[in-house]
């Protein structure tokens, strides 16, 4: 699987937009980008992902570059329910075992 | 969304014990189930990969005689750490792959695992 590379934290102010980069420069033509978050004691929740085209769904959006050597996963309007560790995995489907890389612990700030 | 189990929550027991770990799917079937291990303040490690009807695969560096995995129904897998020390308190996950959508995989909500 190609490697992630995320900041390792990042605050942001609750009702703003919380915009998540990811750098994936060795993704294969057939590798899926996935977003997973983790709240504090809890399992990983699954959030989106996507080939190479935008995603949007209830929960977030997935900008995928052109290249699709990066992506940026879009809390539209974050909330304090928000604050939690965001995983960026690179995979070709996610039928199969996960490797998790550091992620990024995100901070809402009231 | 699909939905998995884990029973118990917390667990707390005495070095040298052994403890059982059960991993649920509620509303679908799981050929395979994985479980990991999260310390405090690291990321979720891979521990093993189980299927239904066969024996676990291992990542390299877990003990297979210590971390027993059995997958005997397509609902249920169970994690046992064997004669469990305070160094095997962690954070323990599990997730399934959905045997009808192989491509999905769900998240149990975890087993905080303390050994005193």
């Amino acid at each position: 699987d190609a490697k992630t590379t995320q900041p390792t934290s990042m605050d942001c102010a609750e009702g703003r937009a919380a915009n998540l980069p990811c750098n994936h420069s060795t993704i294969s033509g057939n590798e899926y980008v996935y977003w997973y978050r983790q709240i504090h004691s809890q399992g990983p929740q699954y959030i989106i992902h996507g080939l190479k085209n935008n995603k949007t769904n209830e929960m977030a959006s997935l900008i995928i570059t052109e290249d699709r050597k990066s992506s940026t996963l879009i809390l539209p309007h974050a909330t304090l329910r928000d604050t939690a560790v965001y995983y960026c995995i690179v995979r070709v489907d996610a039928g199969n075992q996960f490797y998790f890389g550091t992620g990024t612990s995100l901070t809402v700030i009231p | 969304g699909a939905v998995v189990s884990q029973h118990p929550s917390w667990v707390i027991c005495k070095s040298g014990t052994s403890v059982k770990i059960e991993c649920r799917s509620l509303d679908f079937q799981a050929t395979t189930m994985f479980w990991y291990r999260q310390f405090p303040k690291q990321s979720l490690m891979l521990m093993a990969t189980s299927n239904e009807g066969s024996k676990a695969t291992y990542e390299q560096g877990v003990e297979k005689d210590k971390f027993l995995i059995n997958h005997a129904s397509l609902t249920l897998s169970t994690l046992t750490v064997t004669s469990a020390h305070p160094e095997d308190s962690s954070f323990y996950i599990c997730s399934a792959r959905d045997r009808s959508s192989y491509r999905e995989q769900y998240f149990g909500p975890g087993t905080r695992l303390t050994v005193t």
